[in-house]
């Protein structure tokens, strides 16, 4: 079965510190991989997603996350955060077997002074 | 334009009673899909529609949660006889088509508190 994993419930960052954010997956062919932000209030936006083709894919505010196949990996980096930055982080796989989508349980993210 | 818009934003209830929860999906997006969102928890599947197919119910947790699509557009999900354990984040999202490398727009949740 289809499963997202999100090591980190918790992360805490100093603003302008580099930051990665780690999700790992299981299916057994090449899955659609998705990193949303959920700020408090808000429901979820797409930060970037990876289909096929360059396993390095970029996204908006700055983000980008590396599929890595033989690491079942798919772990979001920002080189420098911000402030703006906190919130709650979701790694979600699609798959072309079906119309689910997998979420993992999230990343609360705490950006310090 | 209009994104996906849910309503209400929050809900208090009684044990017992049943409650709807309404999602506005953007316009065209054929596909919708519902979503719960427990603390700590991430999102659970719950189900979807796309276009005028039958919705694909598996993830419903039991058989007081429907949900309802008319028009191919506006989406009701209706539970009955609420229990506390169902106080959650709802959440709708859609998308323009169905499938799994599809992006999902959603909507701000419905906070559902079950006292």
């Amino acid at each position: 079965a289809q499963s997202v994993t999100q090591p980190d419930i918790h992360i805490t960052v100093s603003e302008g510190a580099s930051l990665e954010l780690r999700c790992n997956y299981s299916y057994g062919a090449t899955p659609y991989l998705f990193w949303y932000v959920q700020s408090p209030g808000q429901g979820l936006q797409l930060l970037l997603k990876y289909f096929s083709g360059d396993t390095l894919v970029q996204g908006i505010k700055g983000f980008e996350a590396e599929f890595k196949r033989s690491q079942s990996s798919f772990n979001l980096r920002k080189p420098s955060v911000h402030w703006s930055d906190a919130a709650e982080y979701f790694c979600a796989v699609g798959t072309n077997t079906g119309n689910q989508f997998y979420f993992g349980t999230g990343t609360s993210l705490t950006v310090i002074p | 334009g209009a994104g996906v818009s849910q309503s209400p934003s929050n809900k208090v209830t009684e044990k017992g009673k049943d409650v709807e929860l309404r999602c506005d999906p953007i316009s065209g997006h054929t596909a919708l899909y519902w979503y719960r969102q427990s603390l700590g928890q991430g999102l659970e599947f719950l189900i979807y529609f796309q276009g005028n197919s039958a919705p694909d119910k598996s993830g419903l947790p039991s058989d007081r949660f429907s949900a309802e699509r008319t028009g191919g557009s506006v989406s009701t999900l209706t539970i009955q006889r609420t229990q506390q354990e169902d106080s959650a984040v709802y959440l709708c999202a859609s998308s323009p088509l169905l499938g799994g490398q599809e992006t999902q727009y959603f909507g701000p949740g419905t906070r559902l508190l079950v006292l």
